[in-house]
């Protein structure tokens, strides 16, 4: 089976200051990565995926996320936040042998802070 | 394109009473999943269907909760009766490939869930 641990719940970070999500996933197969983002009072949006190829993968708003096999790892970065980025934050894995089936993470309640 | 709507986005009932969820997933896409998040705890996965059928349903917690989706299209989730442990957010998704783990599932904004 799969799970995932996001280790920090609630994240607070000064606007233009960098910020880290962590993720680490636990699996015994490979796993396919994603992150999503839930902004206020709106659905869970895709903000980027690793498949394969690349560990280095740059999704929309100016994020990106490295996947470390190693580490089983697959933190979110962004060099600089916006106001516009406090959101609750998923990361999710899924597996060739579950289907579409995703484990999520507890989530990550980024705050940007003016 | 419409994404994925639900409907309501927020219900109050009182324990012991019934409550139905509706999702109305992306036209043409074939997979249709329910998921639910307790507070403060992860988003967890109920069921998938794919076109009227249940493929998996090894996440439904327990014969309280009965899922539904006639002719393929929308879906229903009835909870009946009610606990104080069923609130939550129930969100529902929709992807078009059922492919190997590598497919992009589509959210709807959730619908909260309050027992009282």
């Amino acid at each position: 089976a799969q799970s995932v641990t996001q280790l920090d719940s609630q994240v607070p970070v000064f606007e233009e200051a960098p910020v880290e999500l962590r993720c680490n996933y636990s699996s015994s197969v490979s796993v396919y990565l994603f992150w999503y983002v839930q902004y206020p009072n709106q659905g869970l949006q895709l903000l980027l995926k690793y498949l394969s190829g690349s560990t280095l993968v740059k999704g929309i708003n100016g994020f990106e996320a490295e996947f470390n096999k190693s580490q089983t790892s697959f933190h979110l970065r962004k060099p600089s936040v916006h106001i516009s980025d406090t959101a609750e934050y998923f990361c999710a894995v899924s597996a060739s042998n579950t289907g579409n089936q995703f484990y999520f993470g507890t989530g990550t309640s980024l705050t940007v802070i003016p | 394109e419409a994404g994925v709507t639900q409907f309501p986005s927020h219900s109050v009932i009182e324990k012991g009473q019934t409550v139905t969820l509706r999702c109305d997933p992306i036209s043409g896409h074939d997979n249709l999943y329910w998921y639910r998040r307790v507070m403060g705890k992860e988003i967890k996965f109920l069921l998938h269907f794919v076109k009227e059928s249940k493929q998996d349903e090894s996440g439904m917690p327990n014969n309280r909760f009965l899922a539904e989706r006639t002719g393929g299209t929308y879906s229903t989730l009835k909870v009946q009766p009610a606990e104080l442990e069923d609130s939550g957010v129930y969100f529902c998704a929709s992807s078009q490939i059922q492919g190997r783990g590598n497919t992009e599932a589509f959210f709807g904004q959730g619908t909260r869930l309050t027992v009282v």
